[in-house]
Formats: C-alpha cells, structure tokens, sequence
C-alpha cells in the first residue's frame, strides 16, 4: 500500500530563515506522482507542484524549490527566506500512476510557523 | 484558473438533520472528490465520482452518501447528522486520471449540535 510520511508536525522559524519540509514515501508502482499542497490559514489547500517517478530533476520556482531523491523515496520542499505569508499547513501527497479515486494519499501535513 | 466552489464555508446543523453539501467546479473535470478535515487525522476521503452518476466509497463512507447528477456538481448528504460529523469537508476535482493534481474548494466547516 501506498503512504506518504512527514515527520515534521510543527515547524517554527524567524522570517528570513530557510526551511525544509520533509517528505518521504513508499509505493510499489515504478510510476506515481508527488504533489505539494499549501493549506493557509483561511482552509482551502492551494496546488503547488506535481512530478512525475521518471522526472528527478529539481525544481526552482521563485523561493520555493523542491528535490525529489528516489534513491531515498524523498520529495523535500525548501522554502528560501522564509515570509510570514507562507505560514500555512503543507502537504505532500502521492499518486500511483492510472488508478482512480482512492489512489490519492495525503500525507498528514506540516505546520509552518514564519514569526516576524 | 479552476474553480471549485462550495455551497457553504459554515454551517450548524442539529443532530438528526439532514445535511446538503455542495460542489461545484468549472472546469470540466471528471473525477470529484470529498474529504473530511480534523485535527490529527489529516484529509479522510469520504468518497469519489469519476463520471457523472458514479460514485466509488473512500475510507470513512458511514453516514453519508453522495449525489452526482451532472458533471459539475458533487453533493454528500448527511443522512442524519451526528456530533462526530463536526467536521471540515474539503471538496476537489481533478481531470480523470489521477496523475493530475486535485484541486480543492474553500471548505465548509460544519457543526452539528
């Protein structure tokens, strides 16, 4: 079966600081997709990013970046500088390739804390 | 840009009732999603429809069912709602595989007294 691990319940760090958030996972399916979610204080989980198995190229996109290590079944997410506003709960989820509905598991989230 | 609307951010509903949550979304997705919220347990898939007038059961289906009549709207029904239902229901849609990324409504934060 399928499952998504974020070790990290609780995060706090000093604006300006860099953060990572852990996420580790295990399938047995050779194709699946990873995805970031941004959950902010006010409830509705924003889409973030989505990689595919076959795709272990890290991705920047402005201060977030995320490396994705198969080696270690690990999707990690770097916020740089961290702002106030990224304050919010992040989850990682998997995807196992061509399955429908249930296949879709989240992982029980990070709550970053960014003080000012 | 997607949009998945709900037919309410909060409700308070009595024990007993029944209770009407509703999805929309605009863009044309065939797999709807509803998952219930609480503290420590993360997202809980309630249940899915991958087409119009189907519907698939997630992990915790007691105590509700789903209504999918046309492709835009998901509704889950709370039969007779009960104090543990206090919850908050996440609404999502994503094109039919599940390779694509979900994409979720604001929520309703329901409270059933």
């Amino acid at each position: 079966a399928q499952k998504v691990t974020q070790a990290q319940t609780e995060i706090s760090v000093v604006e300006k600081e860099d953060v990572t958030l852990d996420c580790v996972y295990e399938t047995r399916d050779t194709t699946y997709y990873l995805f970031w979610y941004k959950q902010p204080p006010s409830g509705e989980l924003v889409f973030l990013i989505r990689r595919n198995s076959f795709d272990e190229q890290n991705e920047i996109s402005g201060r977030y970046s995320w490396n994705f290590q198969k080696s270690t079944s690990s999707f990690n997410f770097t916020i740089t500088a961290s702002q106030v506003v990224d304050s919010a709960v992040y989850f990682c989820a998997l995807s196992e390739a061509d399955n429908y509905g249930q296949n879709f598991v989240f992982g029980p989230g990070t709550r970053l804390s960014v003080l000012p | 840009d997607v949009k998945v609307t709900q037919s309410s951010r909060y409700l308070v509903k009595r024990t007993g009732e029944k209770v009407f949550l509703e999805c929309v979304q605009d863009m044309d997705h065939e797999n709807m999603f509803w998952y219930r919220q609480d503290p420590g347990l993360g997202l809980r898939l309630i249940y899915f429809s991958y087409d119009v007038k189907m519907k698939e059961k997630g992990d915790i289906p007691e105590g509700y069912s789903v209504s999918r009549e046309k492709k835009e709207r998901f509704s889950l029904i709370l039969e007779s709602a009960s104090t543990n239902q206090t919850s908050m229901y996440l609404c999502a849609s994503s094109f039919y595989r599940l390779a694509y990324e979900q994409y979720f409504g604001p929520g309703t934060r329901l409270t059933v007294t």
